[in-house]
């Protein structure tokens, strides 16, 4: 079983839409979640970054962690034709010398105009 | 601000070959770190520099690869000889000194084994 399960879709909605992309994991340890954004022949670039349960907000972005469930979410609201791209969840324990990140396989969005 | 720089961003090499990849970090950033992705698979950790140091290189394939960081500076990732298994994209990330810092991706080198 992968520590982190992610949906690699793709995933096709309408502009305008609400998009939800999730994340699930295993390892209870992990205490730090983020939300990277990948375009095509491009690096995965940071979107959010949360250390704790409940949600945080950035302009159309909603990053939501239940660390109860094991649970992650990205919700990205008003969805744009430029928000289409893999998204990818990423997680790691608590800060012991080094952060090694452990990724989903990411999510591919498109978003239709 | 310049970001992580990488090159070269893509290499073709035959099977045996040596290859060298380079990471250019964020000036000022201590931490470097380098991940990959093969075909259809998630972003792996490789390795991690703190300054000149490695910290953890548990994500290392094999002793066919070989990171420095001269200086504490850019570093290099150097795999001899390549293998098939190898192909896949490479990425460098790093993060300013201590923690609670969140990781800045380069675009990554694309290496092509045939």
């Amino acid at each position: 079983q992968k520590e982190v399960e992610q949906d690699p879709g793709p995933l096709s909605v309408p502009e305008g839409a609400i998009v939800s992309l999730n994340c699930t994991y295993s390892n209870s340890a992990f205490q730090y979640f983020m939300w990277y954004r990948q375009y095509s022949r491009k690096g995965p670039e940071l979107l959010m970054y949360t250390y704790s349960s409940g949600n945080k907000e950035d302009g159309r972005f909603t990053a939501q962690v239940d660390k109860s469930s094991k649970y992650i979410s990205l919700f990205i609201r008003d969805s744009q034709p430029s928000d289409s791209a893999t998204y990818l969840c990423a997680m790691s324990e608590r800060f012991t010398g080094t952060y090694k990140y452990i990724f989903g396989t990411g999510t591919r969005l498109k978003v239709l105009a | 601000e310049a970001g992580v720089t990488q090159f070269p961003s893509h290499s073709v090499i035959e099977k045996g070959q040596t290859v060298t990849l380079r990471c250019d970090p964020i000036s000022g950033h201590d931490n470097l770190y380098w991940y990959r992705r093969v075909m259809g698979k998630e972003i792996k950790f490789l390795l991690h520099f703190v300054k000149e140091s490695k910290q953890d290189e548990s994500g290392m394939p094999n002793n066919r690869f070989l990171a420095e960081r001269t200086g504490g500076t850019y570093s290099t990732l150097k795999v001899q000889p390549a293998e098939l298994e190898d192909s896949g994209v490479y990425f460098c990330a790093s993060s300013p000194a201590g923690y609670n810092s969140p990781l800045h991706f380069g675009n990554g080198t694309r290496l092509t084994v045939t």
